[in-house]
């Protein structure tokens, strides 16, 4: 049984460019988070998606946006890229009995 | 504001030097506090869940255990294998309920 597999695993982007981050959950997960990581420390919540909606957002800029598909599966957009949105971002998913599972991330680095 | 303060921020240990990794949390309300294992470049991995305070949880060398405002990671005999950077997140009722809230984490390294 695949757990969450996100791609790509990494990438590296230029100042003020756009990025996709692709998520797919764990099988029979039907909820998917984001979570950005900086070097040393601990990952920070982005946002939520239930249902193809965007359930709850953590204190991010709206240059970070999302999207989820029928099939569960997510995107992580950036828009305009700083040198400080470079970290490991992390997709999640979980079921309903709350327990979540982590993909192994997507290193981003903004050049 | 919902918190989670993790110490030390590192630990340096020999083989089978057995310690405890510290979490405290300032929520308004725990649903759960989970502990995952982190592997540098690495996702975090799952390993434990405890839902109430007295509650115990134990999985090979390490045992997770929970109090109204703290949890602990004891190690007990750790291997090289186990040098990891180990993380804490609660998730809660009210503001932030519906994602986790990490510590920082804990670095740990053992020695041969």
């Amino acid at each position: 049984d695949a757990g969450v597999t996100q791609s790509p695993t990494h990438l590296i982007k230029t100042r003020g460019q756009q990025v996709t981050l692709r998520c797919s959950p764990k099988s029979g997960h039907d909820t998917v988070s984001w979570y950005q990581q900086a070097l040393g420390q601990g990952p920070q919540f982005i946002f939520q998606y239930y249902e193809e909606e965007e359930r709850q957002r953590g204190n991010f800029p709206d240059r970070f946006s999302g999207h989820q598909f029928p099939n569960y599966s997510s995107e992580l957009n950036v828009n305009a890229l700083l040198l400080g949105d470079s970290a490991l971002y992390l997709c999640a998913s979980r079921s309903m009995n709350y327990g979540y599972t982590f993909g192994s991330g997507t290193r981003l680095t903004v050049v | 504001e919902d918190q989670v303060t993790q110490s030390p921020e590192a630990l340096r240990l020999q083989e089978g030097e057995s310690s405890s990794l510290n979490c405290s949390y300032t929520v308004s309300g725990l649903r759960g506090l989970f502990w995952y294992r982190q592997d540098p470049g690495k996702g975090p991995e799952f390993l434990f869940t405890l839902y109430s305070a007295g509650e115990e949880k134990e999985k090979e060398r390490l045992k997770a255990t929970l109090t109204k405002k703290e949890s602990f990671l004891h190690i007990t005999a750790p291997k090289p294998e186990d040098s990891a950077t180990y993380l804490c997140a609660s998730y809660n009722y009210g503001g932030s309920q519906g994602n986790l809230i990490f510590g920082k984490g804990t670095k740990l390294s053992v020695k041969p």
